[in-house]
């Protein structure tokens, strides 16, 4: 267990709708990342935050947002689902200064 | 762009067995690379980080090695066990502030009693 929790573990959604998933760093850790994994594929990187600002992101749409909060909780918003979103969504979190990053067991999102 | 990959993509082998899975990256300018299980609709777990000036980590029956002049990394599993079948990816990253992870496709592995 890495101390990295998401919620929720499953959610179905109909295209063209809107999600937020949740994730809550692990204690210390300032920084958060979010990636993308579809079925057989390896992770893809949407975005970082580091102190509540974004300062790196993928090739991935505006339609996917993001949100830190003073605590490092984090929100991941994605509008207009398409159905290629349905994917395991991952949150990684690290401490500053260091780069061995915690991922949580996942938010598994399908679009119908 | 950094590209990984691992092959081969699935693997089987008779419980017992020392086995070596290989990660190959095209951009050697890689601060460090990490080795991660995941089972079956689960998260990663991070098995071993290895920094860009190390050339090896080890913890329990699992040793990785990096070369970043030829762009690989193998993990080795010695005396493998039903327990190990997961999948294995590998991930790189760079130096700064965005120290963002480019994963491979990952190596499933199936230790048969």
């Amino acid at each position: 267990e890495t101390g990295v929790t998401q919620s929720p573990t499953h959610l179905i959604k109909t295209r063209g709708q809107q999600v937020t998933l949740r994730c809550s760093s692990q204690s210390g850790h300032n920084t958060v990342s979010w990636y993308q994994q579809a079925l057989g594929q390896g992770p893809q990187f949407i975005f970082q935050y580091y102190r509540e600002e974004e300062n790196g992101r993928g090739n991935f749409p505006p339609r996917f947002s993001g949100l830190q909060f003073p605590n490092y909780s984090s929100e991941l918003n994605v509008n207009a689902l398409e159905l290629d979103d349905s994917a395991l969504y991952l949150c990684a979190s690290r401490r500053g200064g260091s780069y061995e990053q915690y991922f949580g067991p996942g938010t598994r999102l399908t679009v119908t | 762009k950094q590209e990984v990959t691992q092959i081969p993509a699935a693997l089987s082998v008779p419980e017992g067995e020392n086995l070596v899975l290989n990660c190959s990256f095209t951009d050697s300018a890689i601060y460090n690379l990490q080795w991660f299980r995941q089972d079956p609709g689960k998260g990663l777990t991070s098995l071993l980080l290895i920094q860009s000036s190390q050339r090896e980590q080890t913890s329990g029956r699992l040793n990785a090695s990096l070369d970043k002049s030829s762009g690989r990394s193998t993990l080795y599993i010695a005396a493998s066990q039903p327990g190990d079948s997961a999948t294995y990816l590998c991930a790189v990253s760079g130096a700064g502030a965005n120290s963002k992870l480019t994963f491979g496709k990952g190596i499933t592995l199936s230790v048969r009693p």
